[in-house]
């Protein structure tokens, strides 16, 4: 199975600030890399798949970038309902997998 | 516009059996890979499973291999999913989601979820 470490597994950032999250898999899954947002109580939400393409009516703030083994996703300006649980997926193989997930707090 | 509902969740004693249903609108059910995914209380997602639009090929994640079994029901817009021998660590969330058409594999949208609580 592929491994998906995220990092850091928390951060806290204040409302305005520029904020990375990285992915690393465990083996080279090319760009079959996707990101889900989580508020608490709901479902997740597509952001980002193929590591950088925005999914549709998402906004621009968030990106992605990486291939391989390493990903990164950035929300460039981070607004109060941004502040949730953020995963990476690798939809390389079977078993999908995931992150563990990084909590976005307010500070 | 697309909606996924859930439902079937509920307590259910260790050993036990439960079946989910995952009704499905406003995009052609029959054209599309459907997926389980759960969520233990307070933890991460988990992939459990996955059909083919026509519901020939499945896969399982070993953790559920052999207890649960993913179905779908094209005439009806409705995906499945029994659970049988149920264990205290199946307890969760289990969310429904469609995957994209095309070359990306992923899950672009997501029911709200039913919960399954297993305990005696």
């Amino acid at each position: 199975d592929i491994q998906m470490t995220q990092s850091p597994s928390s951060l806290s950032a204040s409302v305005g600030d520029r904020v990375t999250i990285t992915c690393r898999a465990s083996q080279d899954i090319s760009n079959n890399l996707a990101w889900f947002q989580q508020k608490p109580g709901k479902a997740p939400k597509s952001l980002i798949y193929a590591a950088s393409s925005l999914q549709s009516g998402v906004p621009s703030k968030f990106s992605g970038s990486g291939s391989g083994t390493d990903f990164t996703l950035t929300i460039s300006s981070l607004q109060p309902e941004d502040f949730a649980t953020y995963y990476c997926q690798q939809y390389k193989s079977y078993p999908r997998t995931f992150g563990q997930g990084t909590k976005v707090e307010i500070k | 516009e697309v909606e996924l509902v859930e439902s079937g969740g509920g307590l259910v004693q260790p050993g036990g059996s439960l079946r989910l249903s995952c009704a499905a609108s406003g995009f052609t059910f029959s054209t599309y890979t459907m997926t389980w995914v759960r969520q233990a209380p307070g933890k991460g997602l988990e992939w459990v499973s996955v059909i083919s639009p026509s519901g020939d090929v499945t896969y399982y994640a070993d953790s559920v291999k052999g207890r649960f079994t993913i179905s779908r029901d094209n005439s009806k817009n409705t995906l499945y999913l029994q659970m049988s021998s149920l264990r205290g660590e199946d307890t969760a969330i289990y969310y429904c989601a469609k995957r994209a058409l095309g070359a990306n594999h992923y899950e672009d949208y997501w029911g709200q979820g039913t919960l399954v609580t297993v305990s005696s």
